[in-house]
């Protein structure tokens, strides 16, 4: 089974900090993402990467960055924290080359709380 | 710009009753529609993916259909069971867009 980890369960961080939110995937898979998920919202893409290095802005990227130095491991970096980044983030990975073909797999979320 | 809505946003049933959740989306133009599941604080869980050239995915006892050209899936539940109880949420790809466009969810409860 393919299984995707994301490094935190809970984080508390408070305003201003740079805050880093990590992802691995066990499968070679080279396509992964980054969601968060909120209430009344659903879920919204932040950023992905198809490839090592290689990385695109979603529907909401503003106040993140990504880093994809190797290909099982893609961080969310927030540089500045906010209390609108409160959220539930969720990590997800799909199969090479067949991006339409095969279900998205996920992590089991990182629930992060800015004071 | 794909919207997709999930109704209704929550619903309880006694156990062993056949379910029906609903899904629509405005831009008929997709390659695959996918279900998921997730339990309260945990990530998602695939249970179907439908390509846009079949009209329905089965899996133990759910069966998903889709009629792309109505824009409309519908994920049936049959003997539900006190387990089955989470928030199932269904996402589209579509367009030139490499991700997914996720409805906002159906909470379901099934009573024991």
């Amino acid at each position: 089974d393919v299984k995707v980890t994301q490094s935190s369960r809970y984080l508390v961080k408070r305003t201003g900090e740079k805050v880093f939110l990590e992802c691995v995937q066990d499968m070679d898979h080279e396509n992964m993402f980054w969601y968060r998920q909120d209430p009344g919202l659903g879920l919204r893409l932040i950023y992905f990467s198809y490839d090592v290095k290689m990385k695109e802005k979603g529907d909401i990227p503003e106040g993140y960055s990504v880093s994809r130095e190797k290909k099982e491991r893609f961080s969310l970096i927030l540089e500045s924290a906010s209390t609108n980044q409160t959220s539930m983030y969720l990590c997800a990975s799909i199969p090479t080359g067949r991006r339409f073909g095969q279900p998205q797999h996920f992590g089991d979320g990182t629930r992060l709380s800015i004071l | 710009k794909q919207e997709v809505t999930q109704i209704p946003a929550a619903l309880s049933v006694p156990e062993g009753e056949n379910l029906v959740l609903n899904c629509s989306f405005t831009d008929s133009a997709i390659y695959n529609l996918q279900w998921f599941r997730q339990d309260p604080g945990k990530g998602l869980t695939s249970l179907l993916l439908i390509q846009s050239s079949q009209r329905e995915q089965t899996s133990g006892r759910l069966n998903a259909s889709l009629d792309k050209s109505s824009g409309r899936s519908t994920l049936y539940i049959a003997a539900s069971q006190p387990g089955d109880s989470a928030t199932y949420l269904c996402a589209v790809l579509s367009g030139s867009a490499r991700q997914l466009t996720f409805g906002s969810g159906t909470q379901l409860t099934v009573l024991p």
